[in-house]
């Protein structure tokens, strides 16, 4: 199985500052033939399921704010929110479809200063 | 709008079986891979289990297969999840959820999700 491994567990940033989120893969998620990395990033509030918010490594989720984007290359992945708000309060979790035993890393839990 | 009522989720015993069903509703239901994804009482996110927009192609992660089977009846725009043997490491909140992309023979990602069904595993 592809391994998904996120860091930092947990992040403490003030109202309106960036949080950065990495998840490193263990296997490249780059398929070559069509250039797409598959890694997808959800945002999962308490009591809530989780809510994606980017797909195919950058591409923004229908409604999802444009402080939210996604970066990467074959096994190095970064969610970053650029100006953190309230409402961002949440665990974050990357997800790899490269493989179909689909596989999630251990999550991120964004809290405000 | 898309809407996913997973229901059948319930307390059993080790070994027991149970089945888990999801009602879709807002979109057109057989043009989407779906899957099942659990999560353990103050845990993360596992996949469990997927299947194609046809119901011809059926995935399992390690830990079910053989165990669990996933089926989809298009007529009734439902999903299932049968589960046998169950164990205790099998309990958590089971989510259905559909996939993003239209038409593709796997699942990829999850753009909408059900409230999740509890299923505990308990003597």
């Amino acid at each position: 199985d592809i391994v998904m491994t996120q860091s930092p567990d947990s992040l403490v940033v003030s109202l309106g500052e960036r949080a950065t989120i990495n998840c490193k893969s263990s296997h490249s998620l780059l398929y070559r033939s069509n250039n797409k990395r598959y890694l997808a990033w959800y945002q999962q509030k308490p009591g809530q399921p989780p809510k994606l918010l980017i797909y195919w490594a950058s591409t923004r989720a229908s409604g999802v704010p444009d402080r939210f984007s996604g970066s990467g290359s074959e096994t190095d992945f970064t969610l970053t929110i650029s100006s953190l708000q309230a409402e961002d309060v949440a665990v974050y979790y990357c997800q790899q479809y490269k493989s179909n035993t689909y596989t999630f890393g251990g999550g991120t839990k964004v809290e405000i200063k | 709008e898309v809407e996913l009522l997973d229901s059948g989720g319930d307390l059993v015993q080790p070994g027991g079986s149970l089945r888990l069903s999801c009602a879709a509703s807002g979109f057109i239901f057989n043009n989407y891979a779906m899957s099942w994804v659990r999560q353990a009482p103050g845990k993360g996110l596992e996949w469990v289990s997927g299947i194609s927009a046809s119901g011809g192609s059926t995935y399992y992660a390690d830990s079910v297969k053989g165990r669990f089977t996933i089926s989809r009846d298009n007529s009734q725009n439902t999903l299932y999840l049968e589960m046998n043997s169950l164990r205790a490491e099998d309990t958590g909140v089971y989510y259905c959820a559909k996939d993003f992309a239209q038409g593709e023979i796997r699942p990829f990602s999850f753009d909408s999700w059900g409230q999740g069904t509890l299923v505990t595993v308990s003597s």
